[in-house]
């Protein structure tokens, strides 16, 4: 079993419409998530963290923590096609700090 | 404040050849990570440091070496270049344990090898 395990898409969504990316892990310890977005050619860069179980968002962005089912997930509401990208889930395992990430799903925001 | 600066963006080596990627973080980060992606790939941890002097293994450390002697530098080192290291190279730093501990990465180095 992948550590951290995500579907490769691509995942085709309307303008305006909600995204939704989903991420799951195998170390029950892990404290620490991350969503990190990555255009082509880019390197990655931050969009969410979240630490505890329940809901964060932060404008069109909301992480999704579910520690007993091993799941985090990143909703992208009112998708715009600037939003067309691959998506990075990574995960801190228990005891590093280590960043281990899934192979990425990408998003197609269709205008 | 530059972030995390590599060097250098492109190269092509032949196969057999040394080389090394630099690495440095001005953000006075103690934590430093190499990873390596491959095309349609996510990130694969090759090595990581703690601090000056402190480095471990990650997933994929084979065929690669690295050294910290500062915080700031952290040069990742391969000695006889194969074509399965043909990939992207980005370095990243992060300072966990003050609030939001994100890695940050720097641009990444294209390296191919022929």
């Amino acid at each position: 079993q992948k550590e951290v395990e995500q579907n490769s898409g691509p995942l085709s969504v309307p303008e305006g419409a909600i995204a939704s990316l989903n991420c799951t892990y195998s170390d029950r310890g892990s404290q620490s998530f991350f969503w990190y977005r990555q255009y082509s050619g880019k390197s990655p860069e931050l969009i969410m963290s979240i630490y505890s179980n329940g809901d964060k968002e932060d404008g069109r962005f909301t992480a999704q923590l579910n520690k007993a089912s091993q799941y985090v997930s990143l909703l992208i509401r009112d998708s715009q096609p600037s939003d067309s990208a691959t998506y990075l889930c990574a995960v801190n395992p228990s005891g590093t700090y280590k960043y281990i990430f899934g192979t990425g799903t990408r998003l197609k925001v269709l205008a | 404040n530059a972030g995390v600066t590599q060097t250098p963006k492109f190269r092509i080596l032949k196969i057999g050849q040394s080389m090394t990627l630099q690495c440095t973080q001005d953000m006075n980060h103690n934590y430093m990570y190499w990873y390596r992606q491959d095309p349609g790939m996510g990130l694969k941890l090759i090595y990581y440091s703690v601090g000056a002097g402190i480095t471990d293994k990650g997933e994929v450390p084979n065929g690669y070496n690295v050294s910290r002697s500062t915080t700031e530098d952290f040069p990742l080192r391969l000695e006889l270049a194969a074509p399965s290291q043909t990939s992207v190279y980005f370095c990243a730093s992060s300072r966990p344990g003050q609030g939001v501990s994100e890695a940050f990465f720097g641009q990444g180095t294209r390296l191919t090898v022929v």
